[in-house]
């Protein structure tokens, strides 16, 4: 597709239970983030990767959060035994080598932890 | 770490009204940027901005980076319907390759 493609766009998910979020960058762009927005707040870095590896994750909030990139394309970012502080909206964007200010998002996905 | 202090938090006009936001950091950024978020969606570029003094338009936006590179502004003028969002300013750090973004300003216009 032209743009960031997450899924799922909403996940409703029990206190406890393990989540994973997909997001599919724009093709040929090396520079992929994730980012995490609260209710009414701004965005939350949580980690960077360059190609596949992740020189940046400094904002993952606790071990429980993970994020893996493989083929210089597809990110999936986990987060194990949700807490209901972790509903947000967890946003992924991708950029160019050169044009690395320059972030492309997803539309994002809403987790709700009940 | 970087935190960028933006202002106003929310901001309601009437339609026509010319519009003014700023953010201020403690830290130097190489680069400030402006993004717009609007309902469901994630947040999309506006204005980049790479020289400190720097000023520059996009259409009825206007966007400066502050000479001592710790601030920006963004101003709308004759604002319309579609103006409303949220608007992030953003500071990027060269060597960390990442966005820091401010707290946003929600924009809402009475017709």
């Amino acid at each position: 597709g032209a743009g960031v493609s997450q899924s799922p766009s909403n996940k409703v998910t029990e206190k406890g239970k393990d989540v994973e979020l997909r997001c599919d960058p724009i093709s040929g762009h090396t520079a992929l983030y994730w980012y995490r927005q609260r209710l009414g707040q701004g965005l939350e870095f949580l980690i960077y990767f360059q190609g596949n590896s992740a020189p940046d994750k400094s904002g993952l909030p606790s071990d429980r959060f993970s994020a893996e990139r493989t083929g210089e394309s597809v990110s999936t970012l986990t987060i194990q035994r949700t807490q209901q502080e972790d509903s947000a909206v967890y946003l992924c964007a991708s950029s160019t080598d050169s044009g690395g200010e320059k972030l492309f998002f997803g539309s994002g996905t809403q987790l709700s932890v009940l | 770490g970087q935190q960028l202090n933006q202002s106003p938090q929310s901001m309601f006009i009437q339609e026509g009204e010319d519009v003014s936001m700023n953010c201020t950091s403690s830290s130097i950024f190489n680069t400030w940027l402006w993004y717009k978020q609007e309902p469901g969606e994630g947040p999309v570029l506006l204005i980049a901005l790479y020289k400190a003094g720097e000023l520059t338009s996009n259409g009825r936006l206007t966007a400066q980076f502050g000479i001592t590179r710790k601030d920006s502004f963004l101003n709308i003028s004759a604002s319309i319907p579609s103006d409303v969002g949220i608007y992030f300013c953003a500071g990027f750090i060269q060597g960390a390759q990442k966005l820091v973004f401010g707290q946003g300003t929600r924009l809402t216009i009475n017709p």
